[in-house]
């Protein structure tokens, strides 16, 4: 049973681009949780989804960001006209139900930089 | 949701045990005290997580006094591989998904 998969690992995107990341939770978990991580900082939470539904998306900057999680396929996390404050190193975690007494379980991570 | 106090960092040798100890003083009736690990340039992997008194687990144990206002992670003989941030986390079942991550504890495991 393969783990949280995040591609691609390490992405590079000038000031402007578009940047998309990629989750795919372990199987069986249908709930998908992103978080932003800056060097020497914890996590942020940024948006909680279940399949093809936004939970909430609280954490999520109000313009640029966006995140879907289809019926079929992973999870994006895209970013429109991407800046250099938004280098950081992006992970999902998934879990199987809510709330983490259940244990949710942390992909690598993809390490945006922007130039 | 409640906020945590860690050390910065700590400094042990293989073999010791090592125990880290977080403040939670707002702590609320619902919320669990949970512990992750992150390596470099990896995803946070759960250690362990408990409500009160005391949990073990093959990879560490974590007390819980009575008043839960803190709560202490113990690596029993850690070797260099322990070498990681580890975080503490508190948070009711409800909002587990937004808890509010701190810089955690660098712990640096010296030969």
């Amino acid at each position: 049973n393969a783990g949280v998969m995040q591609n691609p690992r390490h992405l590079v995107r000038r000031r402007g681009q578009e940047a998309r990341l990629r989750c795919s939770p372990m199987k069986g978990h249908s709930h998908v949780y992103w978080y932003r991580q800056l060097p020497e900082e914890g996590l942020k939470f940024m948006v909680y989804l279940q399949k093809e539904n936004i939970i909430d998306e609280s954490g999520m900057p109000k313009e640029r960001f966006s995140a879907e999680f289809p019926k079929e396929g992973p999870s994006i996390l895209r970013i429109q006209q991407v800046v250099r404050g938004d280098s950081a190193a992006y992970f999902c975690a998934s879990s199987s139900t809510l709330g983490w007494d259940t244990e949710a379980f942390f992909g690598q991570g993809t390490r945006l930089t922007v130039v | 949701l409640a906020k945590t106090t860690q050390p910065i960092s700590m400094d042990s040798y293989e073999g010791q045990e090592v125990n880290i100890t977080c403040s939670h003083n707002n702590i609320a009736t619902n919320d669990y005290i949970t512990w992750y690990q992150q390596f470099p340039s990896q995803g946070p992997r759960f250690i362990i997580q408990g409500y009160k008194t005391k949990v073990t687990n093959e990879v560490a144990s974590l007390f819980i006094p009575a008043d839960r206002k803190s709560s202490t992670l113990s690596l029993p003989r850690v070797s260099l591989s322990d070498t990681a941030v580890y975080y503490c986390l508190v948070g009711g079942v409800d909002s587990n998904y937004q808890l509010i991550w701190g810089a955690g504890t660098k712990l640096i495991i010296k030969p």
